[in-house]
């Protein structure tokens, strides 16, 4: 059972230059969620998605696109790479429960770095 | 304001010892859920423990205890006999009403000395 999986592990691009990270989960869970990794700051939500079709923006969305077309992918894009974007990515997923939902997942993380 | 509350930074404690792990909440929801995860050096998040607003024992998992104070809004992570392996940042994180996407702490680190 393969869970979240994330790719790239590590990547580092130019300033101005465009990506996109991979998140993919097999458990057929509705929600899935992409945080950034700061030191002292903890993990901030970016985007977020309740369901195929659909997405919310989070915390700090600024710069990054997302969609989620099927229920088991959800990529993050980013538009034109800053070194303020330099950081560690976490996509997640979870699901809902009656009564209240479950934990979230977490892929391995993506090691970013914007020179 | 900040939902997640982790003020203790950094934390030591003695091998075999217990720790406590602070973390405070900020919601207006009945229905909400805390969690608890570890992040060791090696970077992956791992579940640790959930505790529902609902539940009304304290949950435990193994070595770790939540100690929820509902009225406080505090839900204090305790690992009684402490190991190396412990070492690591803790994140508190909430789920608030019909959201399943987690709000994050800080988080602590915890150093575990031999």
């Amino acid at each position: 059972n393969a869970g979240v999986t994330q790719t790239p592990k590590f990547q580092v691009l130019k300033t101005g230059q465009s990506m996109t990270l991979q998140c993919a989960q097999d458990m057929n869970h509705e929600y899935m969620s992409w945080y950034r990794q700061d030191p002292g700051m903890g993990l901030r939500l970016i985007h977020y998605s309740v369901g195929a079709g659909i997405t919310d923006q989070g915390e700090v969305p600024n710069g990054y696109n997302v969609s989620r077309s099927t229920t088991e992918d959800f990529p993050l894009r980013l538009l034109s790479a800053a070194p303020s974007q330099t950081s560690v990515y976490f996509c997640a997923s979870s699901y809902s429960l009656e009564g209240g939902g479950t934990e979230a997942f977490f892929g391995q993380g993506t090691r970013l770095t914007v020179v | 304001a900040q939902k997640i509350t982790q003020t203790q930074p950094g934390m030591f404690v003695q091998e075999k010892e217990a720790v406590t792990l602070d973390c405070t909440y900020d919601t207006s929801d009945q229905s909400y859920g805390l969690f608890w995860y570890k992040q060791p050096s090696s970077g992956e998040m791992i579940f640790l423990i959930y505790q529902g607003s609902y539940d009304e024992q304290n949950a435990t998992e193994g070595r770790y205890s939540l100690n929820f104070q509902k009225a406080r809004k505090s839900a204090n992570l305790v690992i009684s006999a402490s190991q190396l392996g412990d070492s690591a940042m803790y994140f508190c994180a909430m789920r608030e009403g019909g959201s399943y996407i987690p709000t994050f702490g800080r988080g602590t680190s915890l150093i575990v000395h031999p």
